[in-house]
């Protein structure tokens, strides 16, 4: 099976526009789609994108997914960056039914 | 609304076999493409997949911890099982259910947290 790495953190202010990649480590990343979760402390995680670069109802569109090919990875990008924003993002894939989580990333926004 | 909620014990011992049980509304188990999945994240560490089971019964584990997960379901109480045999403190986590449609998650259970402990 394939293995998605992330960066173990990033860090960026107020207002700013930060990146979290995902790379897939064997199989095209196209092949299956992409989700990225939240996870603030204490709580579960939620979705804030699914099928790539799909935003659920109640996701501001600050937040954004895009898989590029040639490096075979997935990107989460937030957009004019909040405090509430900071939080543990991870990555989520399949391949036949078994599911794959990246290793995750702090968000700090100081 | 779909919700889940996970119970089970807090504390087993090593080499003890671990059930949780898994108890949702909102949705049906018998409908078509709809799936319960099983996370677990330990202490402050990444999420782990465990283990899914589709509506049909098909099921898929982990490759890493085939061995020693069982996943079952009972439509009728919209109860999903999973037990893990041969507990180690290795195995403390927050254990996660969640409602699959499409092969991902979401949404996820509240967590029960399981501590492993002589």
């Amino acid at each position: 099976n394939f293995m998605l790495t992330q960066p173990h953190s990033v860090s960026e202010s107020p207002g700013k526009t930060v990146t979290i990649s995902c790379t897939r480590s064997s199989g095209s990343i196209a092949s299956n789609y992409v989700q990225w979760y939240q996870q603030r402390p204490g709580s579960s995680p939620t979705t804030v994108i699914y099928e790539d670069n799909q935003r659920p109802s109640g996701v501001p569109d600050r937040f954004s997914g895009s898989i590029d090919s040639s490096s075979n990875s997935a990107s989460l990008t937030i957009s004019g960056l909040k405090t509430e924003d900071e939080a543990d993002y991870y990555c989520q894939s399949y391949d036949s039914s078994i599911w794959v989580f990246g290793g995750g990333t702090k968000l700090t926004v100081l | 609304q779909i919700t889940l909620k996970e119970s089970g014990p807090t504390l087993v011992k090593p080499t003890q076999t671990l059930t949780l049980t898994c108890t949702f509304s909102g949705f049906s188990l018998s409908t078509s493409g709809v799936g319960v999945g099983w996370i677990r994240q330990p202490p402050g560490k990444a999420l782990e997949w465990l283990a899914l089971i589709y509506w049909d019964d098909d099921k898929r584990y982990s490759p890493s911890l085939k061995s020693r997960l069982t996943i079952t379901k009972d439509t009728s109480k919209n109860q999903v099982v999973l037990t893990m045999t041969n507990m180690d403190p290795v195995d403390t986590a927050t254990y996660y259910c969640a409602h699959s449609r499409g092969a991902r998650p979401d949404p996820w259970g509240q967590g029960t947290l399981v501590t492993v402990s002589s």
